[in-house]
């Protein structure tokens, strides 16, 4: 168990939907990362989130976007979705940017 | 974009034998990591080499980095069918941020 906790792990929804996936960082973990894995892009980093603040961002789309909360929990929103957004979303947190990450395991995402 | 490009994609071999995977990257690093995916799970961490390191060890894992070369390379030795999973090498991005590699799928037969 890495303590990164994702909700829902599964996730079936039809294209034009919007979902919402959830992420708890481990206890003490100021850093949380967001990434998606499909089968043909391999492990794509989305955005990174430290104490609250966007602090880098990667290959994410205008249709996605997320925030860290105060209480350092983060979300990750995925509006207008297309079939091509069917993937696992990771989330995964540290202690600090350089450092090792720690992996939730996933919530899995199917557009129909 | 991709920072780290692991090969080969894919490797078999038998219980007992040594498995090496090998990793390229593009830009000076900081560090380099490696992670392991059991299918559909989460990547699970397995070692830092930072780049002042030549070689690290941890258990059965042995890991070598060639800043000159800009290559990395895990070793996995005595392999078991619990070994089966994918690899991943992970290098710092532009902006801090970790980038990963596509992967080497091992797959250890009994």
């Amino acid at each position: 168990d890495s303590g990164v906790t994702q909700t829902p792990k599964h996730l079936i929804t039809a294209t034009g939907q919007r979902v919402t996936l959830r992420c708890s960082p481990r206890s003490g973990d100021l850093s949380v990362y967001w990434y998606q894995q499909s089968l043909d892009q391999g492990l794509q980093f989305l955005i990174q989130y430290y104490n609250g603040e966007e602090r880098a961002k990667g290959n994410i789309l205008e249709r996605f976007s997320a925030q860290q909360f105060p209480d350092l929990h983060s979300e990750l929103n995925l509006s207008s979705l297309e079939l091509g957004d069917s993937a696992l979303y990771f989330c995964a947190s540290s202690v600090d940017a350089s450092g090792e990450l720690f992996f939730g395991e996933g919530s899995r995402l199917t557009v129909l | 974009s991709q920072q780290g490009e692991e090969d080969p994609q894919a490797l078999s071999i038998q219980e007992g034998e040594n498995a090496t995977m090998n990793c390229s990257y593009k830009t000076s690093i900081n560090n380099l990591q490696w992670y392991r995916q059991n299918s559909g799970r989460g990547l699970v961490h397995l070692i830092l080499i930072r780049s002042n390191e030549r070689e690290k060890h941890s258990g059965r894992l042995r890991v070598t980095l060639d800043t000159s070369k800009k290559s990395s390379s895990l070793l996995i030795t005595a392999s078991r069918a619990a070994d089966t999973a994918s690899y991943f090498c992970a290098t710092g991005g532009s902006q801090g941020n970790l980038i990963f590699g596509k992967g080497t799928k091992l797959s250890v037969k009994p």
